[in-house]
Formats: structure tokens, C-alpha cells, sequence
């Protein structure tokens, strides 16, 4: 079954660290990958979308990573701000990268604190 | 500003009523999709549209009905809401050849 996987499911840090989020998948075949972040009660905005040749792709503090042999795909966040507080998705794409058919993970949800 | 714009922002509304959700988008997308999202749960496509005239239903049993008669706007009906109707509605366009989505800000709609 075709399934997308985060971790942790939660995230409390303080304003000014770094951290790591996870993302494990079982999509095959795999077309690319993409990173969200999602506002409380708002759409989710897109960061990064990676291809299976791509392994590393930066957007400002953002830096996504992916291991297309292992599956697995992190996003770093550097400096943390109190505007990262949001939840984060991990979001593949199978099949000939077919726009409706996107796997989402529930997210992450990381607390920034000052 | 090239968009994509959904209202109602919030809706609370009776058992029973008829609603449609608008969503439109001012980029051109042939693509564009209704998702749905329960409170700390992953997003689940509903229905999509590859252009005008063009509806599929997603992967996720919805008892809401689309329409697609301009490229722009996208709008999703309930003829008769109920409680378990009650979530979050986001709609999302994207370009043919391209793998970037763009949301809408979503529709929390809560039906008493």
C-alpha cells in the first residue's frame, strides 16, 4: 500500500534552533516529492519539490533532502523563527507523477518558541 | 496577483441546506482539485478536473458534485449538508506538465 510517514508527530522548539523533520514512504513508483507547510486554518504553501535525481534542494531556511534508495526524505529548518510554527507534509507523487495521484503524510507539528 | 481564491473563508450552516463552495483561480491552470482535510489528518482529493467540461472523482467517496464550465472556476456543491459533511475544503490548481500546486486558503465549513 502506498503510504507516506512523518516524524515525530509533533515538534516544540525554541526560537533561533535548527531542526529535522522526517519523512519515510512506500510510494512506488515514485515521481518527486514535496514539502508543504500548512498555517492553521489556511492552504498549504508548497517549499520544495524534488525529482528521484535530485537529493538536496534549498528554498531560504529550508533545506529538503531525499534518499530515493532508502525512501526517505528530511527537511531541515535553520534558525527557526516564531513563523515556523506550522505543520509540515510530506507529499508524494506515484505514477508518471499523475497530479491526482498524491500521497500526503498527516504532518509534523512544530511549535516555535521564543 | 495571479491566485487561486476560495470562499466562503468560514461557513456554519443547518442539516439539511443546499451550499457550494466557490473556488477560483486567476493563473490559467487547466488542473485544478477539491480536497478534503479533518483536523490534524492528511488531505484526501475528492474530485479533480483536467480542464472545462472535465470532472473525475477522487480517491475519497464524496457526496458533493462539482462543475468546470470556465477554466477559472471550480466550485463544489452539498445539495443537502449534514453533520458528517462538517471539515475543512481546500481547493488547489495546478499546470499541465508542471508538479507545483497551488492552494486556496480553504473553507471550514461546520454543519449543526
Amino acid at each position: 500500500k502506498n503510504q507516506v510517514e512523518q516524524s515525530p508527530q509533533s515538534l516544540i522548539i525554541l526560537e533561533g534552533k535548527n531542526c529535522t523533520l522526517q519523512c519515510n514512504y512506500t510510494v512506488s513508483p515514485f515521481s518527486n516529492l514535496r514539502w508543504y507547510k500548512q498555517d492553521t486554518g489556511r492552504g498549504p504553501v508548497s517549499l520544495t519539490i524534488m525529482t528521484f535525481s535530485e537529493n538536496t534542494k534549498s528554498n531560504g531556511r529550508y533545506t529538503a533532502t531525499l534518499d530515493a534508495d532508502t525512501k526517505q526524505s528530511s527537511l531541515h529548518i535553520t534558525a527557526s523563527q516564531l513563523s515556523d510554527s506550522a505543520s509540515y507534509i510530506c507529499v508524494v507523487s506515484g505514477e508518471g507523477g499523475a497530479t491526482n495521484k498524491l500521497i500526503f503524510g498527516t504532518g509534523t507539528l512544530l511549535a516555535v518558541q521564543p | 496577483e495571479a491566485d487561486i481564491y476560495q470562499t466562503p473563508r468560514y461557513l456554519v450552516i443547518g442539516t439539511g441546506k443546499k451550499i457550494t463552495l466557490e473556488c477560483s483561480q486567476t493563473m490559467g491552470h487547466d488542473k485544478m482539485y477539491w480536497y478534503q482535510q479533518d483536523p490534524g489528518m492528511e488531505l484526501h482529493l475528492i474530485h479533480y478536473s483536467y480542464g472545462v467540461n472535465s470532472t473525475e472523482k477522487g480517491d475519497l467517496s464524496s457526496e458533493s458534485t462539482v462543475s468546470r464550465i470556465r477554466t477559472e472556476h471550480f466550485p463544489l456543491t452539498l445539495e443537502s449538508a449534514r453533520p458528517s459533511h462538517t471539515s475543512q475544503y481546500l481547493c488547489a490548481s495546478s499546470e499541465i506538465g508542471y508538479y507545483g500546486y497551488t492552494f486556496g486558503s480553504g473553507t471550514r465549513l461546520t454543519v449543526v
